[in-house]
């Protein structure tokens, strides 16, 4: 699997747009990226994934870089409950088994009134 | 609400005692994983199934086993505990692409189990 490295932590005030980053230098052709985030205690909630095209959901945007190798998760408007830890991960091309995910550290996102 | 029951929520098990840490799922999907999640390590997988019948092992395995007698149900045993399994676990699943798009579905976690082993 492709390595991540994303920021340990990150701040952003209330109603402004959060930009997580994340680098995936070795990523190959035919992996995704996938970004999940942890509230506190809970179990990881999918966000958002893509290849190669920017994606956005009613959740966030996702936006890859030509090369891919890098990648910025964008909350358009960041709320307190937007206050969790992001994981960026780049998923093992699918073969037909089940193919794990490789969380790394993640992005503590604090977001303050 | 479609997705993943986890139980119990938390347990404190003596050491040396057998546990039996549930994963029900309702979506149908055929892979299913236990991951265990401890401070400044992040998720490790620990088992996982392809389809209903088949297991496999992941990062962590040791003192750890599951079974999948059928698609819905992926049950984490402990045969004997010990503290270094205190933690908390994690089941999540996966579906499979639909034919000729082979575009992965993200995974779906449930709740979580917080385990203590004394």
């Amino acid at each position: 699997d492709a390595k991540t490295t994303q920021p340990t932590s990150m701040d952003c005030a209330e109603g402004r747009a959060a930009n997580l980053p994340c680098n995936h230098s070795t990523i190959s052709g035919n992996e995704y990226v996938y970004w999940y985030r942890q509230i506190h205690s809970q179990g990881p909630q999918y966000i958002i994934h893509g290849l190669k095209n920017n994606e956005t959901n009613e959740m966030a945007s996702l936006i890859i870089t030509e090369d891919r190798k890098s990648s910025t998760l964008i909350l358009p408007h960041a709320t307190l409950r937007d206050t969790a830890v992001y994981y960026c991960i780049v998923r093992v091309p699918y073969t037909g088994t089940a193919s794990k995910l490789t969380f790394g550290t993640g992005t503590r996102l604090q977001v303050t009134l | 609400i479609a997705g993943i029951t986890q139980a119990p929520t938390s347990q404190i098990l003596a050491a040396g005692r057998r546990m039996t840490l549930r994963c029900t799922q309702d979506m149908r999907h055929n892979a299913m994983y236990w991951y265990r999640q401890d401070l400044g390590l992040g998720l490790r997988l620990i088992h996982y199934s392809n389809t209903a019948g088949t297991t496999g092992k992941g990062e962590v395995p040791d003192g750890y086993s599951v079974s999948r007698a059928n698609t819905d149900d992926f049950p984490l045993t402990l045969a004997s505990a010990v503290p270094s399994q205190t933690s908390v676990y994690f089941c999540a699943s996966s579906g499979t692409p639909t034919t000729g798009t082979g575009r992965p579905y993200g995974y779906t976690f449930g709740s979580g189990t917080r385990l203590t082993v004394v």
